[in-house]
């Protein structure tokens, strides 16, 4: 009973390194995206996919690459980090048509020197 | 484009309290609206949800909103709360029912004390 699968769980990066955030999930959701969480400013969305070859920007797309060459497999690229991008971010995925209730992962919690 | 305002970001409250924690949107397309509940150290889950009929949805765990068009709010209810419930709570809008543009609120965090 999986469900939304996120690793790692932590990271701590320097500036401008490079990293991938993984995220799975075992329910067959057509519909992945990523969030990220900062205090006082709830999540925002960064990328999503309505299935497997199909991606596209949210409100905060700069600085992260996404693909979608698996149905289960949504990872999401930090290409060069900045201190900005310190955060905790979440996977999130759903039926195509669902009517809103997105399932999550537990988050991954990304600190950038 | 739609935006989300959670009015406090901070509501402690002793057990057995009732609670309100509020949220208004805005949009100029008909909206459809979420509650989503954060526990420490986890993702969130869906509460509740109104896209459309009886505007008094419910959980169940006892929580309550009411959508209110002509005053653009959402706001969650429970008339007793549980020390259990502490969290953080986050309203969300989206102008599709599919949800694929969720738009959330700052969030409020629920502090329920012995």
């Amino acid at each position: 009973n999986a469900g939304v699968t996120q690793t790692p769980k932590f990271q701590v990066l320097k500036t401008g390194q490079s990293m991938t955030l993984q995220c799975a999930q075992d329910m067959n959701h057509e519909y992945m995206s990523w969030y990220r969480q900062d205090p006082g400013m709830g999540l925002r969305l960064i990328h999503y996919s309505v299935g497997a070859g199909i991606t596209d920007q949210g409100e905060v797309p700069n600085g992260y690459n996404v693909s979608r060459s698996t149905t289960e497999d949504f990872p999401l690229r930090l290409l060069s980090a900045a201190p900005s991008q310190t955060s905790v971010y979440f996977c999130a995925s759903r039926p195509h048509r669902a009517t809103g209730e997105l399932f999550f992962g537990e988050g991954s919690r990304l600190t950038v020197l | 484009a739609q935006s989300v305002t959670q009015l406090d970001s901070q509501v402690p409250v002793f057990e057995e309290a009732p609670v309100e924690l509020r949220c208004n949107y805005s949009s100029s397309v008909s909206v459809y609206l979420f509650w989503y509940v954060q526990y420490p150290n986890q993702g969130l889950q869906l509460l509740l949800k109104y896209l459309s009929g009886s505007t008094l949805v419910e959980s169940i765990n006892g929580f309550e909103a009411e959508f209110n068009k002509s005053q653009t709010s959402f706001h969650l209810r429970k008339p007793s709360v549980h020390i259990s419930d502490t969290a953080e709570y986050f309203c969300a809008v989206s102008v599709e029912t599919s949800g694929s543009r969720l738009t959330f609120g700052e969030g409020t965090q629920l502090t329920v004390n012995p």
